[in-house]
């Protein structure tokens, strides 16, 4: 198995810019959470997925930020406009999703903002 | 909200001596799951305990869930310079699949 898998490992932009971030998780798992770490704020969580159906957004900082999962095997995390402040390591991890379960990290996207 | 928090925030130890990290809830957790991030790395698990005064040993380490079930410790012992990192525990918000994790315990050995 290859684990979850995130791109890209790392992005640089610009301040305005639309940032993407892409998420595999792995194949048989049901749920998916996005987490933002920070030095700040330590790892927060933003959104989590279950059956691709978006749970719960309220760590979603504000209306800059949409998380889609159109489909089993596939998430986004999109930024736009990007800001500076939204610069941190961005996590998807994927469970089981039958709760108390077991979380796989990918391993992250630096983002960092200009 | 259910808030989770860890002490010490940082711990700086000579490679042999010993380590523990705690863990605390505001609220009584149905279990608590303990990862271990590597510096530039990602959170991998470590063990999930269930039962209240439950203690598992992963060879040094050793974890704890307190009789309340609203704490819990990570002890090393003799710690060794691959032991570096970033200690979380997490617990579940009831009723749903989220884990909030704690502000975690950065563990340096000094070889």
């Amino acid at each position: 198995d290859a684990g979850v898998i995130q791109s890209p490992r790392h992005e640089v932009t610009e301040m305005g810019q639309e940032v993407t971030l892409r998420c595999k998780p792995i194949s048989g798992h049901n749920s998916l959470f996005w987490y933002r770490q920070t030095m700040m704020r330590g790892l927060e969580l933003l959104i989590y997925f279950n059956n691709n159906v978006p749970i719960d957004d309220s760590g979603m900082p504000e209306d800059r930020f949409s998380a889609k999962m159109p489909n089993a095997s596939f998430s986004t995390l999109k930024i736009q406009p990007s800001e500076p402040r939204d610069s941190a390591v961005y996590f998807c991890a994927s469970s089981l999703g039958r709760g108390s379960d077991i979380q796989y990290f990918g391993a992250g996207t630096r983002l960092s903002v200009l | 909200g259910q808030q989770v928090m860890q002490i010490p925030q940082y711990q700086h130890v000579q490679e042999g001596e010993d380590f523990t990290t705690y863990c605390n809830s505001s609220t009584t957790l149905s279990n608590i799951q303990w990862y271990k991030q590597r510096p530039g790395g990602h959170p991998v698990f470590l063990i999930q305990l269930v039962k209240s005064g439950e203690v598992k040993k992963q060879k040094r380490l050793t974890f704890q869930f307190g009789e309340a079930k609203k704490n819990s410790s990570l002890h090393i012992t003799a710690t060794q310079t691959t032991d570096v990192g970033t200690y979380f525990c997490a617990g579940p918000q009831s009723g749903t699949y989220k884990y909030i994790f704690g502000t975690g315990t950065r563990l340096k050995v000094l070889a």
